[in-house]
């Protein structure tokens, strides 16, 4: 069964700090990424996805993720945060062992300090 | 277009007490999700319905139900709640279902508590 793992539980930074979360998964055929974020009380939305094509992908509000398939992994950046992007993110795999239903990490809970 | 709705936001039950969860789409998509949202846990699939008429066990069943009304909705039963199931339940739904490419929208949430 495919698995996602998100190391970094909780994070906290500083305005205009830079980010990255890490995403990896165990699926070792073709995969279809995504990363999802919860902004406080509001519902899970979708920020950027890959599914083929150029590896780095560009997402709302200036996020960024980077396919590297030889790690199978697909970390979230972006260059400077703002406090708005407070929130919970969490990283999701759609695999055929899966039936295509997407298999959610755990969350990753940001914090950014004005 | 409101997107994915779910009733109520809020619930407080007793040990015991049922209730049901509704779940409502206006985008025409094909399939429905159910989850649960816990602490540490991110989001954990409890029941899926594919199409309408179908429904499917996720990760996590034990202790629910589901009914595919009809294309629109979908409803998340408790039939005897117990404090486990203290959790923030969101709905979802997407256009196909079971594709590779398919993108999850997902509603609100229904913040309940067992006591």
């Amino acid at each position: 069964a495919q698995s996602v793992s998100q190391h970094n539980h909780h994070v906290i930074l500083s305005e205009a700090a830079s980010l990255e979360l890490g995403c990896n998964y165990s699926y070792g055929g073709t995969v279809n990424l995504f990363w999802y974020v919860q902004y406080p009380g509001q519902h899970l939305q979708l920020l950027l996805k890959y599914f083929s094509g150029d590896p780095l992908v560009k997402g709302i509000k200036g996020f960024e993720a980077e396919f590297i398939k030889s790690k199978f992994s697909f970390n979230l950046r972006k260059p400077s945060v703002q406090w708005s992007d407070t929130a919970e993110y969490f990283c999701a795999v759609n695999a055929p062992g899966g039936s295509y239903i997407p298999t959610f990490g755990r969350g990753t809970s940001l914090i950014v300090h004005p | 277009n409101a997107g994915v709705t779910q009733t109520p936001k809020f619930q407080v039950l007793k040990t015991g007490q049922s209730m049901t969860l509704q779940c409502a789409q206006d985008m025409n998509h094909n399939s429905m999700y159910w989850y649960r949202q816990d602490p540490g846990m991110g989001l954990r699939l409890i029941y899926y319905s594919a199409s309408e008429g179908t429904t499917d066990k996720g990760e996590v069943p034990n202790g629910y139900n589901v009914s595919r009304l009809n294309k629109r909705e979908f409803s998340l039963r408790l039939e005897s709640a117990a404090p486990s199931q203290t959790s923030v339940y969101f709905c979802a739904s997407s256009e196909t279902g079971g594709h590779r490419t398919d993108t999850q929208y997902f509603g609100p949430g229904t913040r309940l508590t067992v006591l």
